[in-house]
């Protein structure tokens, strides 16, 4: 069973675009909420994370959007770049008492020049 | 210099083998674990050891088995290999101790089984 839900399973958008990719979970015991980057032929690497006592947290051009009382969270790109492209995963645990993240199904974003 | 190696990256083998993925860290973190990525690119943690202690065994067939010779190393034998097991195989290791605990990865192990 996943414990977090993942939406789209893809989407292209045009250089400039805002892709943005939802995720949503059940377990409220949840409290560390990471992102995850994947190029191709690569390992997933960190790219942004957020614990549930902030509403939005942005590094450089990702931001995650927070929204406890609804369970879901969400990351957007902006002005998307073609090295954007790539599968992005949703993750969350419950840090620090848990070493098991639980990880969304993956976007696979495609950023057009 | 790179930080979790695996090897190998490729693996061919027929149904039945018996084959084994190593990996390494040099981050000098206490956690490692393996995940499997299957064709539609979902992850699933499969094992994971801190300081050479099992502390994650997923439902996983016993025909994989976990072995960390030390904190650095967490190695991964697969016996009677069916055409399931295809998939990327991927190395991760964490410092619990640390604010996040983020997950490095390995670059994959890819196993194609005929």
């Amino acid at each position: 069973q996943q414990q977090v839900k993942q939406s789209p399973q893809s989407l292209i958008v045009q250089k400039g675009g805002i892709p943005i990719i939802n995720c949503a979970y059940e377990n409220t015991a949840f409290d560390y909420f990471p992102w995850y980057q994947q190029f191709p032929g690569k390992g997933p690497a960190l790219l942004i994370a957020i614990r549930p006592d902030v509403s939005e947290k942005k590094e450089g051009r990702f931001t995650i959007s927070f929204n406890k009382s609804a369970k879901q969270f969400s990351l957007h790109i902006m002005d998307s770049q073609p090295g954007d492209s790539a599968t992005y995963f949703c993750a969350a645990s419950l840090y620090p008492n848990d070493y098991k993240l639980s990880f969304g199904a993956g976007t696979t974003v495609t950023v057009r020049a | 210099d790179t930080a979790v190696s695996q090897t190998p990256k490729y693996l061919v083998t027929q149904m039945g083998n018996d084959k084994s993925i190593k990996c390494e860290q040099n981050l000098g973190h206490d956690t490692m674990y393996w995940y499997k990525q299957d064709s539609k690119k979902f992850l699933k943690i499969m094992f994971s050891y801190n300081n050479k202690e099992l502390i994650i065994n997923e439902t996983v067939p016993n025909r994989f088995s976990p072995k960390s010779p030390d904190k650095a190393h967490l190695n991964l034998h697969i016996n009677s290999l069916e055409l399931g097991d295809s998939a990327v195989y991927f190395c991760a290791s964490s410092q619990e101790s640390l604010v996040g605990g983020e997950l490095f990865f390995g670059e994959g192990s890819r196993l194609t089984v005929l």
